[in-house]
């Protein structure tokens, strides 16, 4: 079946302007994250959300970061006024629910390089 | 808080073991991940260990977990050339009940033929 994707693969933007990330999950997973990885890191915790609700946010580094995910399966990932430290891989994971192992499916990433 | 380390870089040579070392400091973490992230590829689950277990084998695959020290450890078998990838090391911290995942930054294993 098809995997986690994620749109776009590569956005490249201007340092202050505003972009959106977008994930797919796995059909009727009801769990999905997004997290961020840095060149030589691995990847950082941003947000959890269960259904439609953000769960958890409490890896978002500051208010210009927010997420949505309104009907519970597509989820997207809004930056605003971009700042060259926000250059990084931004990895979304689905799973089927909370549960243990709580085994996430992870997409290729989108990467972002803020000019 | 919630830290993981890996050592950085491994080599070895073809057909011999390869074994990844990893540490973290938080003792009511409930669950250890490896995962496997090639060049273009979505990181992949390669196995996970429950916190009451000492060892786990799948294939060629042995996970040694030290829950005293900390320490958690991959083997892999007959390493192949294919096995060159970065390995990450993750736990689920015990206060969290959402499954995020602490990464720590990756071991690079280099296969030599």
């Amino acid at each position: 079946g098809a995997g986690v994707s994620q749109t776009p693969s590569n956005k490249v933007t201007e340092k202050g302007k505003y972009v959106e990330l977008r994930c797919d999950p796995i059909s009727g997973h009801t769990a999905l994250y997004w997290y961020r990885q840095s060149l030589g890191q691995g990847p950082e915790f941003l947000i959890y959300f269960q259904g439609t609700g953000a769960a958890d946010d409490s890896g978002l580094p500051n208010d210009r970061f927010f997420a949505v995910r309104p009907e519970g399966s597509v989820s997207t990932l809004k930056i605003q006024r971009t700042e060259r430290g926000d250059s990084a891989v931004y990895l979304c994971a689905s799973s089927p629910g909370l549960a243990f192992p709580y085994e996430q499916y992870f997409g290729p990433g989108t990467r972002l390089t803020v000019t | 808080g919630e830290d993981v380390e890996q050592s950085l870089f491994l080599s070895v040579r073809e057909g011999d073991s390869s074994v990844i070392n990893c540490t973290y400091t938080d003792s009511s973490s409930t669950y250890l991940y490896w995962y496997k992230q090639e060049p273009g590829a979505g990181l992949q689950l390669l196995t996970y260990i429950f916190s009451n277990m000492d060892m786990k084998q799948d294939q060629r695959l042995t996970v040694l977990l030290n829950k005293k020290d900390k320490h958690l450890s991959l083997r892999i078998a007959d390493t192949q050339t294919g096995d060159s990838a970065i390995y990450f090391c993750a736990e689920t911290p015990g206060s969290s009940n959402t499954g995020k995942l602490i990464f720590g930054q990756g071991t690079t294993l280099q296969v030599k033929p």
